[in-house]
């Protein structure tokens, strides 16, 4: 069965570095996003990217979150300027259409800023 | 902005019970999803729910989407040891939004 695939599993970074987080979506899916999770805590939406572009992002997504698709097969998150509250665990999710097809989660990466 | 309220938080079982457990909002929801998430891995979809009413089994997972589309509730029949993890509910409010919200969550331990 086809998966979504995130690398690195384990990301440990300085504050105020800059981390790319990657992601290869399943291959027919059109919708991509990325979502949070704090230890012991729940998921949490950051941003959903359709058409190349940004078409919703929340709160937490501000000036130092940005997502891309450099090719075909690939989405990125990158935090410019990491903060030690950004510690978390980051999903990346993929869906078919917007609506009404269910999404699909990587299996994560974890984000230590120390 | 919506919420889920998930119940309850944390269900000690033994193997070969039944388990419910269900997601409430004061908001209308467009979709229902239930998934499952073992430790450092992403949630896994079980059952997705679109129409008020419905009811959809997977194996022995069963959920509904309530008729005011602000509840759902999935059920677990004989459980397994490998049942065990956290399962949350996720809901995709009416208006538009992409923004799927997640419940905070239901620890489940099942002992052998």
């Amino acid at each position: 069965e086809p998966e979504v695939t995130q690398t690195p599993s384990h990301q440990v970074t300085q504050m105020g570095q800059e981390v790319i987080l990657r992601c290869v979506p399943i291959s027919n899916h059109l919708y991509f996003y990325w979502y949070r999770q704090i230890l012991g805590q729940k998921v949490e939406f950051l941003v959903s990217f359709y058409n190349n572009e940004i078409s919703e992002k929340s709160e937490i997504f501000d000036d130092q979150f940005s997502v891309e698709r450099p090719d075909g097969s690939n989405f990125t998150l990158k935090i410019r300027s990491t903060k030690l509250e950004d510690s978390a665990m980051y999903f990346c999710a993929s869906s078919e259409v917007s609506g009404n097809s269910p999404l699909h989660f990587g299996n994560g990466t974890r984000l230590t800023v120390t | 902005g919506q919420q889920l309220n998930q119940s309850p938080q944390s269900m000690f079982i033994q193997e070969g019970e039944d388990v419910s457990m269900n997601c409430t909002s004061s908001s209308i929801f467009n979709t229902w999803l239930w998934y499952k998430q073992d430790p450092g891995e992403g949630p896994v979809l079980l059952i997705a729910l679109y129409k008020a009413g419905e009811l959809t089994s997977n194996g022995r997972l069963t959920a509904q989407f309530g008729i005011t589309r602000k509840d759902s509730f999935l059920n677990i029949s004989a459980s397994i040891p490998s049942d065990v993890g956290i399962y949350f509910c996720a809901g995709l409010p009416q208006g538009g939004s992409e923004k799927l919200v997640f419940g905070k969550g239901m620890k489940l331990t099942v002992n052998p």
